[in-house]
C-alpha cells in the first residue's frame, strides 16, 4: 500500500525556521495538503495543493514540492507552533493516505 | 461560521456497531462532502471514506469495506459513521470534516472538522 514518510521528530529554537518533510512515490503527480494538530484538538488545515496556505494561517508557513519530496517550512518559528504536523495526499486510485506525523518541539 | 458538531463519546463491547453524527451548519450541505478521519491514542491519522453530501456517494478505505457505512440527511445537515463488528483497535477518536467539493477528487482536501468523538471497544 501506499505510505508517505515523514520525520518522527524535528527540533528548532525560537525564531530559527522548521522544514518538515514528507517523502512519497506520488507526490510529483498528486498534490500534498498539511495538518498541524496540537494535543486534545482536531487537526487544522495549514497547507493546501503543496504550496497555498488558507486564510487565517501565518505567512510564516509556507509550502514547496520537489520531485518526490513535498516540505512544510515555518519561517520565524514560534512557541505556539509546537504541535504535531502531518501531511495527506492520494494514492493513484485516489485513496487518501497521511503520513505518520512530525512532532515539532520548539526549544 | 462554519461548524461541524459530533455526537458524543461512546463505550461499545467487541462485535456491537456504533454510529457517530455530525451535524454541519455555516454553510450549504449538499455543496459539499464528508470524510471521516480516525485516530488511535497516541496513533496518528487514519483516513476512513467520504460521502458526498449531494448524492450520497461514497468511497471507503479498503481496510474498512463491509464494516463501514456513510450516510447523510439533507433535511437536517447531518452526516453519520457506522461502524460494525467492532474490535478493539477500533478504539480512537472519530473526526468528521468537509470535503472541499461534493464530488470524489484526489486533489480535494478537508477545510473544518469537528470536535472528535471518543469510541472506547472493551469488553
Amino acid at each position: 500500500s501506499y505510505e508517505l514518510t515523514q520525520p518522527p521528530s524535528v527540533s528548532v529554537s525560537p525564531g530559527q525556521t522548521a522544514r518538515i518533510t514528507c517523502s512519497g512515490d506520488a507526490l510529483p503527480k498528486q498534490y500534498a495538503y498539511w495538518y498541524q494538530q496540537k494535543p486534545g484538538q482536531a487537526p487544522l488545515l495549514v497547507m493546501y495543493k503543496d504550496s497555498e496556505r488558507p486564510s487565517g494561517i501565518p505567512e510564516r508557513f509556507s509550502g514547496s514540492s520537489s520531485g518526490t519530496t513535498v516540505t512544510l517550512t515555518i519561517s520565524g518559528v514560534q512557541a505556539e507552533d509546537e504541535a504535531d504536523y502531518y501531511c495527506q495526499s492520494a494514492d493513484s486510485s485516489g485513496t487518501w493516505v497521511f503520513g505518520g506525523g512530525t512532532k515539532l518541539t520548539v526549544l | 461560521q462554519v461548524q461541524l458538531v459530533q455526537s458524543g463519546a461512546e463505550v461499545k463491547k467487541p462485535g456491537a456497531s456504533v454510529k457517530v453524527s455530525c451535524k454541519a451548519s455555516g454553510y450549504t450541505f449538499t455543496r459539499y462532502g464528508i470524510n471521516w478521519v480516525r485516530q488511535a491514542p497516541g496513533q496518528g491519522l487514519e483516513w476512513m471514506g467520504w460521502i458526498s453530501a449531494y448524492n450520497g456517494n461514497t468511497n471507503y478505505a479498503q481496510k474498512l469495506q463491509g464494516r463501514v457505512t456513510m450516510t447523510t440527511d439533507t433535511s437536517t445537515s447531518t452526516a453519520y459513521m457506522e461502524l460494525r463488528s467492532l474490535r478493539s483497535d477500533d478504539t480512537a477518536v472519530y473526526y468528521c470534516a468537509r470535503y472541499s467539493t461534493y464530488y470524489y477528487d484526489s486533489s480535494g482536501y478537508v477545510d473544518y472538522w469537528g470536535q472528535g468523538t471518543l469510541v472506547t471497544v472493551s469488553s
